[in-house]
C-alpha cells in the first residue's frame, strides 16, 4: 500500500492566489481528516469526512477555506484567497472503522508570500 | 471535550540512556490514547495505542507506554534510546464512543534530541 498520498509536497504562492491541496487516502479507509500544523498552534483539526460526507468542519478557520471529497479516493482542501497567515504544513490522514488510529500523509508545506 | 498536555517541550537524552516522555489527558470516560512520532519533514507515524485491557502497551521501535487512570497519564518510555529516535513525539486522545476514529486531539509535542 502506498499510504496516504498528498500533493504537492511544497507550495509557494502569492497572497491573494487560490491554493488547492490534494489527498488520496488509503484504499478502504472510510475516514479522512485534514490537519494544519504550525509552531504557534500545533496540530489543528480542520475538517473530517466519513464515507465522503463532511462530519465536522468546525475547525475550518474561515470562509476562505473549503474542502471536498467527491469520492472515496480523493479529497481537496482549497484556500481562496490565500493569506500569509495560512502558511503552515497541511496534513491529510485517513482511518478505517475497523482499525483504530490514523495514517498520515507526508504533508504539504504551504508558504504564502 | 478532551485535551492533552505534554509538559516537556524539549528533552535531551544521551544515546543509550532511558527515556520517558510525559502525557496527561483530560476526558470524562475511558479514553483512547495514542503516541505518534514525527521525523523532520515527515508525517506522523503511529507508535502505539491504548484502548482497553493491559495498561502497559508495546509499540514499534522498542517503545512502550503505560496508562494510569488515577494519574490521567499515558507516558511513553524506552529503555535505551538510539540516535535515530531523535524526532518530535505527540500524544493524542480520542473519544472512546467513536473508537478513536473521530477527532483525535493532539498535544503540543515533545522534541527529543539525542546526544552521543
Amino acid at each position: 500500500d502506498a499510504g496516504v498520498i498528498q500533493s504537492p509536497r511544497h507550495e509557494v504562492t502569492e497572497m491573494g492566489q487560490e491554493v488547492t491541496l490534494r489527498c488520496k487516502p488509503i484504499s478502504g479507509h472510510d475516514y479522512l481528516f485534514w490537519y494544519r500544523q504550525t509552531m504557534m498552534r500545533g496540530l489543528e483539526l480542520l475538517i473530517y469526512f466519513n464515507n465522503n460526507v463532511p462530519i465536522d468542519d468546525s475547525g475550518m478557520p474561515e470562509d476562505r477555506f473549503s474542502a471536498k471529497m467527491p469520492n472515496a479516493s480523493f479529497s481537496t482542501l482549497k484556500i481562496q484567497p490565500s493569506e500569509p497567515r495560512d502558511s503552515a504544513v497541511y496534513f491529510c490522514a485517513s482511518s478505517s472503522s475497523s482499525w483504530y488510529g490514523y495514517t498520515f500523509g507526508s504533508g504539504t508545506r504551504l508558504t504564502v508570500v | 471535550a478532551q485535551s492533552v498536555t505534554q509538559p516537556d517541550i524539549h528533552i535531551t537524552v544521551s544515546e543509550g540512556a532511558s527515556l520517558e516522555l510525559r502525557c496527561n489527558y483530560s476526558y470524562g470516560a475511558t479514553p483512547y490514547l495514542f503516541w505518534y512520532v514525527q521525523s523532520p519533514g515527515q508525517g506522523l507515524q503511529l507508535l502505539l495505542k491504548y484502548f482497553s485491557g493491559d495498561t502497559l502497551v508495546q509499540g514499534i521501535k522498542g517503545f512502550e507506554a503505560e496508562f494510569k487512570r488515577s494519574q490521567s497519564s499515558f507516558n511513553l518510555r524506552k529503555p535505551s534510546v538510539h540516535w535515530s529516535d531523535a524526532a518530535e513525539y505527540f500524544c493524542a486522545v480520542g473519544a472512546s464512543s467513536n473508537f478513536g476514529n473521530e477527532k483525535l486531539t493532539f498535544g503540543t509535542g515533545t522534541r527529543l534530541t539525542i546526544i552521543p
